[in-house]
């Protein structure tokens, strides 16, 4: 199985500030055939279902902010909020589904300084 | 719009079984692979089961208990929970597959495992 990892648990930022997510597998989430990464971030909100952000780990969903960028390759990726707003309040979670059983990194909370 | 309306969740005794139930609406069911996720309280997203063209996958954990199924005429997504734990409580999504990754959820329905 691939473990993801997620650095730090939680943060506080201040309102317009930038927040930065790391995530790690235990192994490359490229896939041969295409060369993509395997790698999505969800967002979840309090009494919320998660929410698709990123996929092909720096392709943002249609309708998303671009505030939110995904980056990285391989192994090691980062989710950046580049102005944290108020509505972003909520645990972040990375994913890779290049292999079954899918799986989860354990989440990063994200809240206002 | 699409949409995922879960239903089938409640209490019931170890042991015990459910048939959960994802109604989907607003694109066409039949073309996208479906997956289940669950979230025990408090806790983290941890993956099911999935379905793709006829193929089903498991997680290890619910293997040979849990068995996922589709009826395309229905636009519904089935998960049968047989032999459940209390290790089984969560709130279980159903969601998308799209591109591979998870496109969109539902609101999910919780299932309760206790005596």
């Amino acid at each position: 199985d691939i473990v993801m990892t997620q650095a730090p648990d939680s943060l506080a930022v201040s309102l317009g500030e930038r927040a930065t997510i790391n995530c790690k597998s235990s192994q490359s989430v490229i896939h041969s055939s295409n060369s993509k990464n395997y790698l999505a971030w969800y967002q979840q909100k309090p009494g919320q279902p998660p929410k698709s952000l990123i996929y092909w780990a720096s392709t943002r969903e249609s309708g998303v902010p671009d505030r939110f960028s995904g980056s990285g390759s391989g192994t090691d990726f980062t989710l950046t909020i580049s102005s944290l707003q108020a509505e972003d309040v909520a645990v972040y979670y990375c994913q890779q589904y290049l292999i079954t059983p899918i799986t989860f990194g354990p989440g990063t909370k994200v809240d206002i300084k | 719009e699409v949409q995922l309306l879960e239903s089938g969740g409640g209490l019931v005794q170890p042991g015990g079984s459910l048939r959960l139930s994802c109604a989907a609406s607003g694109f066409t069911f039949s073309s996208y692979p479906m997956t289940w996720v669950r979230q025990a309280p408090g806790k983290g997203l941890e993956w099911v089961s999935g379905i793709s063209a006829g193929t089903t996958f498991y997680a290890d954990p619910v293997k040979g208990r849990f068995t996922i199924s589709r009826d395309n005429s229905k636009n519904t997504l089935y998960l049968q929970m047989n032999s459940l734990r209390v290790d089984d409580t969560a709130v279980y999504y159903c969601a998308r597959r799209y591109g591979d990754r998870n496109d969109y959820w539902g609101q999910g329905t919780l299932v309760t495992v206790s005596s």
